[in-house]
């Protein structure tokens, strides 16, 4: 069975500060995806990264960073100089790679960001 | 590109009742996957249609079930609310290619069960 852990479950910053959201995950799947996905207090989840096991390259995208570790089952994402607008919870999600297997999402338990100004 | 709706966006129903909610997905989108988001037990999938058939499906109680029709729009229905059934329940929609299985959500449908 799938898992996603989220071990921080409020982080609070001052606007600027960076902050870096936990997740580690537990899959007997030889190829999976990974997610990062936002829900702001509307309540709609907005879809941020999307990572496949098989690529451990760290990327950035503006502010957003996320390092990928398959050794420790890490995949941890920054918000570089956060913002106001960034308070929300942040989801880890984790999925099988298969087409075939359709779309199935397994959730951490969120991490709730709050930026003050 | 209109993104994923889902009606009706509140409802309020009492222990006993049934209850239908609506998603449409982004155009040409075929794949949709429902969620229940509760404090509790956070974000738990529920099932996926696909195509007009079922392809996934969580661990809930018969109670819930779902259907696609030919257009792609979903619906689910819960019969017998129970208290527990309070919730947010949202609806994804995924489209082919490289981004198989990028979902996109809508707003969800915030059920209340008095």
């Amino acid at each position: 069975a799938q898992k996603v852990t989220q071990a921080q479950t409020e982080i609070s910053v001052v606007e600027k500060e960076d902050v870096t959201l936990d997740c580690v995950y537990e899959t007997r799947d030889t190829t999976y995806y990974l997610f990062w996905y936002k829900q702001p207090p509307s309540g709609e989840l907005v879809f941020l990264i999307r990572r496949n096991s098989f690529d451990e390259q760290n990327e950035i995208s503006g502010r957003y960073s996320w390092n990928f570790q398959k050794s420790t089952s890490s995949f941890n994402f920054t918000i570089t100089a956060s913002q106001v607008v960034d308070s929300a919870v942040y989801f880890c999600a984790l999925s099988e790679a298969e087409k075939a297997a359709g779309n199935k999402l397994t959730f951490g338990g969120g991490t709730r960001v709050l930026v003050k100004p | 590109k209109a993104g994923v709706t889902q009606t009706p966006r509140y409802l309020i129903k009492t222990r006993g009742q049934q209850v239908t909610l609506s998603c449409s997905p982004i155009s040409g989108h075929r794949s949709v996957s429902w969620y229940q988001q509760t404090p509790g037990q956070g974000l738990q999938f529920l099932f996926e249609y696909f195509s007009e058939t079922q392809r996934n499906k969580g661990n809930f109680p018969g109670r819930f079930s779902g259907r696609q029709f030919s257009n792609s729009r979903s619906e689910m229905n819960v019969s017998t609310l129970e208290l527990g059934d309070s919730a947010l329940y949202l609806c994804a929609s995924s489209g082919w290619g490289n981004s198989y299985n990028e979902q996109f959500f809508g707003p969800g449908t915030r059920l209340t069960v008095l």
